[in-house]
């Protein structure tokens, strides 16, 4: 079955990195786009990167644009959401997704996930 | 960026119909999915496109759209179905996403 582990998340001090990573498994890995979303402690669901099948496009929220940095190793089946310069704004469940279309004849096509991983808990505290 | 705007909470009687809306100008060219998400869990996909279904969702579940709006409906709520939903869809900025800020509904 198609299962998405994220891990990495911890407590750390603001100003400071953290790396995530996301394990696929039971899904060609190589073949779809992910994106991380995120969500604060008694807060809603906040995107925050996606990355195409091969790496080649990213594209962020403007809340983490120039610090974080979304990549994959294909051979690995894994995902990485590489956080700089950390705030305690970023303290949130970060999960990763999995990207998929439904397009109509029109050719208009709308995003959903239909997978998502557990979810790992960053903290940025002082 | 563009936003997409959900009622904060409903309520609704076991067994009665409850609609929960999303209101956003990116719902003029994209359909909304939507997600349901009880406490300390992942959220789990219930609708996608113009109202399908995954595999293990119940046909109480239901979507339709209009201009800017989304609307989700869950006809004949049971117990299981309290949670939070949020509705989701593409940014009006290309390659951008958003989700709904997310509407807590009660089974009464």
């Amino acid at each position: 079955q198609v299962q998405l582990v994220e891990s990495g998340g911890g407590v750390v001090q603001p100003g400071r990195s953290l790396r995530l990573s996301c394990a696929a498994s039971g899904i060609t890995f190589s073949t779809f786009s992910i994106h991380w979303v995120r969500q604060a402690p008694g807060k809603g669901l906040e995107w925050v990167a996606v990355i195409s099948y091969d790496g080649s496009n990213t594209y962020y929220a403007d809340s983490v644009k120039g610090r974080f940095t979304i990549s994959r190793d294909n051979s690995k089946n894994t995902l990485y959401l590489q956080m700089n310069s950390l705030r305690v704004e970023d303290t949130a469940v970060y999960y990763c997704a999995r990207h998929r279309r439904y397009c109509t004849g029109g050719g208009s096509c709308s995003p959903y996930f239909d997978y998502w991983g557990q979810g790992t808990l960053v903290t940025v505290s002082s | 960026s563009s936003e997409l705007t959900q009622d904060p909470a409903v309520s609704v009687a076991l067994g009665q119909t409850v609609r929960i809306t999303c209101q956003g100008d990116s719902l003029r060219g994209y359909y909304a999915s939507w997600y349901q998400q009880k406490p300390g869990q992942a959220p789990v996909l219930v609708i996608y496109g113009k109202t399908n279904r995954p595999s293990g969702i119940p046909d109480r579940f239901s979507a339709s759209s209009s201009g800017n709006t989304a609307s989700l409906t869950i006809t004949g709520a049971q117990a299981e179905d309290e949670a939070d939903y949020y509705c989701y869809s593409r940014d009006s900025s290309d390659n951008h996403y958003v989700f709904g800020t997310g509407t807590k509904v009660t089974v009464l």
